[in-house]
């Protein structure tokens, strides 16, 4: 069985600019995560799917960022425009369950604003 | 609020040395879920452990064994004779229930690096 993918694996932008982070879940969890860990710090919550509905964005730092889910399968996270403290780890996982489920994690997007 | 505290950042042992990450969390809640992750060089968070609030039974898996003592709020982890390949960074962290979401709260993670 595939385990969460995320792509890509690595972007580097300039301010100002739009990216756009992919998570594919692993199939059949119906509970999508958004997490980020900036340098050294903690990972931290920024949002949670279940299927295509936003449970919980109460981490979504700003309003240039934009997650959205189509059809409750893959997910999107935007970010637009791109500052220089977006810079980052982005990590994705997915659940089964939405109580105490243990969340499988993806590898992570790293991205760079230059 | 929750909050997870890892107070080691880093942590270098030689190779068989038994070495334990701490991990220590602040909840109200009296229903929660506590969990240790590692995140080898490859850079996936790959799950260890889940333990429920109200049970405060030791667990051990092979090399690895956790103690948890709500007393102290500790969910403590200790690697016995530690091997290269142990070398990672491990993350604890805390779920509670909101509602129907249950986001992880996680502490600054804990880096292990082994050597011959």
């Amino acid at each position: 069985e595939a385990g969460v993918t995320q792509f890509p694996s690595h972007s580097v932008i300039e301010k100002g600019q739009t990216v756009t982070l992919r998570c594919d879940p692993i199939s059949g969890h119906d509970n999508l995560y958004w997490y980020r860990r900036v340098m050294g710090k903690e990972i931290k919550f920024l949002l949670h799917f279940v299927k295509e509905s936003k449970q919980d964005e109460s981490g979504m730092p700003n309003n240039r960022f934009l997650a959205e889910r189509t059809g409750g399968t893959y997910s999107t996270l935007k970010v637009q425009p791109a500052e220089l403290e977006d810079s980052g780890v982005y990590f994705c996982a997915s659940s089964q369950r939405t109580d105490y489920n243990e969340q499988f994690f993806g590898p992570g997007t790293r991205l760079t604003v230059l | 609020a929750q909050k997870v505290t890892q107070a080691q950042t880093e942590i270098s042992v030689v190779e068989k040395e038994d070495v334990t990450l701490d991990c220590v969390y602040e909840t109200r809640d009296t229903t929660y879920y506590l969990f240790w992750y590692k995140q080898p060089p490859s850079g996936e968070l790959v799950f260890l452990i889940r333990r429920n609030s109200f049970d405060e039974q030791n667990e051990i898996s092979g090399r690895y064994s956790w103690n948890f003592q709500k007393s102290t709020s500790s969910f403590n982890f200790t690697i016995t004779a530690s091997q290269v390949v142990d070398s990672a960074v491990y993350f604890c962290a805390l779920s509670v229930r909101t509602g129907t979401a249950s986001k992880l709260t996680f502490g600054t993670g804990t880096r292990l690096q082994v050597t011959l």
